[in-house]
């Protein structure tokens, strides 16, 4: 165990739907981070947030949201899913941002179907 | 982010040592050196990371040139839990996100 808790660990729902992945980052960490692995495409970093305001943006479709809230907790959402969306959502964190900050701890993913 | 150049992949005999080579010959003098691993499916593992000076911990060592235009994790006694990807990034100075390139995909066999 990590100590980052994603759930929900599997999901499989239709497209067009909205569903919502959950991250609690390990005790004490602010910064939380989520990423996106398909299997064509590895590893894609989508958003991160730092003590509940967004921190720096990588390749999120406008589609996709996030949040970070007071208890540290974030949320992805992901709407109007496509087959595309179809991917393990992996979530890590770490204690605070900047420099010196890239020992992540990364949790067990969401794998996210859309049929 | 620097860019990073691994082999694709690297069998290594269970037992013996791994040693996984990466490229990063556009590294500026304040980035560091981070080595990550992700077994089949599972969240990535952070291994060790480094600037210029070689690093030991507990899962592996960094090897870094003295130009630090390249550098070799070594896996002193692989098992066969050690195959993975093993991924090599330099981040960015300025930024605050981790960026995975394809690494170097490790098979160790009995």
């Amino acid at each position: 165990d990590s100590g980052v808790t994603q759930t929900p660990k599997h999901l499989i729902t239709a497209t067009g739907q909205r569903v919502t992945l959950r991250c609690s980052p390990r005790s004490g960490d602010l910064s939380v981070y989520w990423y996106q692995q398909s299997l064509d495409q590895g590893l894609q970093f989508l958003i991160q947030y730092y003590n509940g305001e967004e921190r720096a943006k990588g390749n999120i479709l406008e589609r996709f949201s996030a949040q970070q809230f007071p208890d540290l907790h974030s949320e992805l959402n992901l709407s109007s899913l496509e087959l595309g969306d179809s991917a393990l959502y992996f979530c890590a964190s770490s204690p605070r941002t900047g420099r010196f900050n890239y020992g992540y701890t990364f949790g067990s993913g969401t794998r996210l179907t859309v049929v | 982010d620097a860019k990073t150049t691994q082999p694709t992949s690297m069998d290594c005999a269970e037992g013996r040592a791994a040693n996984l080579p990466c490229n990063h010959s556009t590294i500026s003098g304040n980035e560091y050196v981070y080595w990550y691993r992700q077994i089949h499916s599972q969240g990535p593992q952070y291994i060790i990371h480094g600037l210029k000076n070689n690093e030991t911990n507990e899962m592996a060592s960094l090897i870094i040139t003295e130009d630090r235009k390249s550098s070799t994790l070594i896996l002193p006694h692989a098992t066969l839990r050690d195959t993975a990807v093993y991924y090599c990034i330099v981040p960015s100075y300025n930024t605050d996100k981790l960026i995975f390139g394809t690494g170097t995909r490790l098979q160790v066999f009995p």
